[in-house]
């Protein structure tokens, strides 16, 4: 199985801050990867595909990057609209694994 | 608009047996594969099951493979998962969502809730 470790697992930053959330693949996984955003008492919303490509709709300060093993999504300016629950995906390789989470709050 | 909608979610004793619906619309159902992710309260998200486009090929996670059954129904535009021997680590929100390089849309879930 691969393992999806996502880092941190939570996170306080203000509004105009750059964030950057990790995840790392304990095998290879290309760049089939994506990241999700997930608000209380909603359902998870992608915001990239294919490690990098911007979802359509989703704001341009959400970003990704990596291949393989290691990948990352930045918010280069925080909103507080943002403050939310993200998860990354592989869909390399069955079982299909999400990360663990990180909570993003605004302070 | 791409849509999809769950039901079929309840209280059900362990050992009981339940059946979720998701109904598609606004795209071609038959085009795609479809998925069951679940989220246990308070928890992560745990991908569950898949289906191919025309329902010849299964995938299910190790936790509920021999218990749970995916299908769908191309001409009603329905996507089910038969749910069986269930447990309490089954409870949980059940998300239907559609394949396409990760997961879009997904639908708005319905919960599930093993206890006696």
């Amino acid at each position: 199985d691969t393992q999806m470790t996502q880092s941190p697992s939570s996170l306080s930053a203000s509004v105009g801050d750059r964030v950057t959330i990790t995840c790392r693949a304990s095998q290879g996984v290309g760049n089939d990867l994506s990241w999700y955003q997930q608000k209380p008492g909603k359902a998870p919303k992608r915001l990239i595909y294919a490690a990098s490509s911007l979802q359509s709709g989703v704001p341009s300060r959400f970003s990704g990057s990596g291949s393989g093993t290691g990948f990352t999504l930045t918010i280069s300016s925080l909103q507080a609209e943002d403050s939310a629950t993200y998860y990354c995906l592989q869909h390399n390789s069955y079982p299909l694994t999400f990360g663990g989470g990180t909570k993003v709050e605004i302070k | 608009e791409v849509q999809l909608v769950e039901s079929g979610g309840g209280l059900v004793q362990p050992g009981g047996s339940l059946r979720l619906s998701c109904a598609a619309s606004g795209f071609s159902f038959s085009g795609y594969w479809m998925y069951w992710v679940r989220q246990p309260p308070g928890k992560g998200l745990v991908w569950v099951s898949n289906i191919n486009n025309d329902g010849t090929d299964t995938t299910y996670a190790d936790s509920v493979k021999g218990r749970f059954t995916i299908s769908r129904d191309n001409a009603k535009n329905t996507l089910y998962l038969q749910m069986n021997s269930l447990r309490a680590e089954d409870t949980g929100l059940y998300y239907c969502t559609r394949g396409n390089l990760g997961f879009d849309p997904w639908g708005q879930g319905t919960l599930v809730t093993v206890s006696s």
